[in-house]
């Protein structure tokens, strides 16, 4: 079984601060890694996926993520966000073989940028 | 190149009666999955069909189905509509044998 952890359900932060959204997940067997995001009445967009390789990896919109095998965690970052980042964030895990190709998301992360 | 495409946007039923939603895929994807997103439920996994056939099925009852076209096109019919359907269903796509999924917009489906 897997699942996913968003620790934080909603982060305010002003614009042009740096801001993370902090994402835990377990899983008993190989899995692939993605945050997607949503804006209002809207469906979802991916903006990055963990495959494998590189444990950092860069997505749309100036977004990154990090890897971190021993800490099951894959948190979203962006040096300065802007008003237009907000929307809510979702972290999701999905097999990476077999008959495990459905996606398991996070409650998600309300991201509000301020002026 | 469209991405995945879902209708109707929006479709107002009356409990009781049954929903049909459509989906098609990005060209050249044969996987087409199907979500709920329910308010204070989050976004739960209903169906994946891959080669027109069913191969996994998340916890949700008999009376959601759906089927997948030659073309890899799929639909969703949930029958005997509950208060509780009411909800954003979405619909994804993706490669054989790469399970990185792409959504559409959603058909948000109202159950009065």
């Amino acid at each position: 079984a897997q699942s996913v952890t968003q620790l934080d359900s909603q982060v305010p932060v002003f614009e042009e601060a740096p801001v993370e959204l902090r994402c835990n997940y377990s899983s008993s067997v190989s899995v692939y890694l993605f945050w997607y995001v949503q804006y209002p009445n809207q469906g979802l967009q991916l903006l990055l996926k963990y495959l494998s390789g590189s444990t950092l990896v860069k997505g749309i919109n100036g977004f990154e993520a990090e890897f971190n095998k021993s800490q099951t965690s894959f948190h979203l970052r962006k040096p300065s966000v802007h008003i237009s980042d907000t929307a809510e964030y979702f972290c999701a895990v999905g097999g990476s073989g077999g008959s495990n190709y459905k996606l398991t998301f996070g409650k998600g992360t309300l991201l509000t940028v301020n002026p | 190149e469209a991405g995945v495409t879902q209708s109707p946007t929006h479709l107002i039923k009356t409990r009781g009666q049954q929903a049909t939603l459509r989906c098609s895929p990005i060209s050249g994807h044969t996987s087409v999955y199907w979500y709920q997103q329910a308010l204070g439920l989050g976004l739960q996994f209903l169906l994946w069909y891959d080669e027109g056939e069913e191969r996994n099925r998340g916890n949700f009852p008999p009376r959601f189905s759906g089927r997948q076209f030659p073309n890899y096109s799929s639909e969703l019919n949930v029958n005997a509509l509950e208060l509780e359907d009411s909800a954003l269903y979405l619909c994804a796509s993706s490669l054989a044998g790469l399970n990185i999924q792409y959504f559409g917009a959603g058909t948000r489906l109202s159950v009065l």
